[in-house]
């Protein structure tokens, strides 16, 4: 079964450091990995995706990430933390194009100035 | 990008009423839409998959009688939650994957926050 394990429910950091909000998986095949953020009330805005090719993806809003195999991880960084990046991040997993995302349980982060 | 719509953004219902959720892919046919629940200071839990022009398929303990979900057509899915209890209050979020393409991506609603009193 797939699985996406946030390790962390809280990350805090000063605002101008770099951030890192951590994702392991667990699927059969292939993953197609996914992060997105949410702010309070609101749905689902897309950060970023890996499907193939390189393993260091760039997403909107300065994110990236990096898609290591080996560790089954995907974490999410940010050279640059800003405080209006605080919001809730979830990684999502999929195997099947087109299939339905599997959501970690989420991460707040919090941005202090 | 495509866009994805849910209305109402917000309802407010009594107990034993029904409330019907619309998802629209507004620029984009969406062969297969699907239905995730948010809880507070949760993660999203995929209630449905909804395929145009056939039946939903439900995941395991999502009650497909209380959860109506119609797909009509290539851009619109309901859902329907019937005879609503407050422990049906929930954010609802749609989300639509674009058809064809070398990847189907998905696209998020913007979340229906429901209130059962």
């Amino acid at each position: 079964a797939q699985s996406v394990a946030q390790p962390e429910d809280q990350v805090n950091v000063a605002e101008g450091n770099p951030l890192t909000v951590k994702c392991t998986y667990s699927v059969s095949g292939n993953p197609y990995l996914f992060w997105y953020v949410q702010y309070p009330n609101r749905g689902l805005q897309f950060l970023l995706k890996y499907i193939t090719g390189d393993n260091l993806v760039k997403g909107s809003y300065g994110f990236e990430a990096e898609f290591n195999k080996s560790q089954t991880s995907f974490h999410l960084k940010k050279p640059s933390a800003l405080v209006s990046d605080s919001a809730l991040y979830f990684c999502a997993v999929s195997n099947q194009a087109g299939t339905a995302l599997i959501f970690g349980k989420g991460t707040t982060l919090s941005v202090s100035s | 990008g495509a866009v994805v719509s849910q209305h109402p953004s917000w309802v407010i219902c009594k107990s034993g009423t029904s409330v019907k959720i619309e998802c629209r892919s507004l620029d984009f046919q969406a062969t297969t839409m699907f239905w995730y629940r948010q809880f507070p200071k949760q993660s999203l839990m995929l209630m449905a998959t909804s395929n145009e022009g056939s039946k939903a398929t439900y995941e395991q303990g999502v009650e497909k009688d209380k959860f109506l979900i119609n797909h009509a057509s290539l851009t619109l899915s309901t859902l329907t939650v019937t005879s609503a209890h407050p422990e049906d209050s929930s954010f609802y979020i749609c989300s639509a994957r674009v058809s064809g393409g070398p990847y189907n991506e998905q696209f998020f609603g913007p979340g229906t926050r429901l209130t059962v009193l």
